[in-house]
């Protein structure tokens, strides 16, 4: 089955600073991974998706993403961090519609960042 | 939050009431989706429709019921048979072919149940 684990609750960045947050997927074949944003009381935001191809994915507001098939990572990353990235963020898989073609996305539980002035 | 809203954006109800969520998109989108989301479980699929008429459930579909007569509708009824009820719900949409699998999200309708 797939699932999908955000093993940070939390992470703190000071503005400035890179920040990294980190995702693990378990899935059969190839999937399609992607990234959201939320801010509070809010819809998800799509951030950047990976399909198939170069292993960085560049996304929405600076943020990239890179995909590790041997690792079975998708760490979402940004090379500085502002205030107004605080939010928390969700790593989502599907599986690639020729496994199923229903759309199911599973989300991890979410990373709260706070970046801090 | 795209073209999909949702409303009403805060809804409050008494315990034993069924309640509709209302869903519309006009992003010609096949497929629609709602969601619940709880403090630190992420979202969770409640149903699912790819086509005009038909719908699935998803992981935690007890409780709730939903149509689809319109494309661009996916009204959500949380029903009374709902333990816990309290929740923010999400909809969303997205293509079934092309290149471009992701799911645009609404802006979220927050359930209160006293």
């Amino acid at each position: 089955a797939q699932s999908v684990a955000q093993p940070e609750d939390q992470v703190n960045v000071a503005e400035g600073n890179p920040l990294t947050v980190k995702c693990t997927y378990s899935v059969s074949g190839n999937p399609y991974l992607f990234w959201y944003v939320q801010y509070p009381n809010r819809g998800l935001q799509f951030l950047l998706k990976y399909i198939t191809g170069d292993n960085l994915v560049k996304g929405s507001y600076g943020f990239e993403a890179e995909f590790n098939k041997s690792q079975t990572s998708f760490h979402l990353k940004k090379p500085s961090a502002l205030v107004s990235d605080s939010a928390l963020y969700f790593c989502a898989v599907r599986d690639p519609p020729e496994r199923s073609n229903t759309g199911k996305l599973i989300f991890g539980q979410g990373t709260t960042l706070q970046v801090k002035p | 939050d795209g073209g999909i809203t949702q409303s009403p954006k805060y809804l409050f109800r008494k315990e034993g009431q069924n309640v509709t969520l209302s869903c519309e998109q006009n992003l010609n989108h096949d497929a629609m989706y709602w969601y619940r989301q709880d403090p630190g479980q992420g979202l969770r699929l409640i149903y699912y429709s790819q086509i005009v008429n038909d719908f699935q459930k998803g992981d935690i579909a007890e409780g709730y019921s939903v149509s689809r007569e319109k494309k661009e509708s996916f009204p959500l009824t949380v029903t009374s048979a709902q333990k816990n009820p309290t929740a923010f719900y999400l909809c969303a949409s997205s293509r079934t072919s092309g290149p471009s699998y992701e799911q645009y999200f609404g802006p979220g309708t927050r359930l209160t149940v006293t």
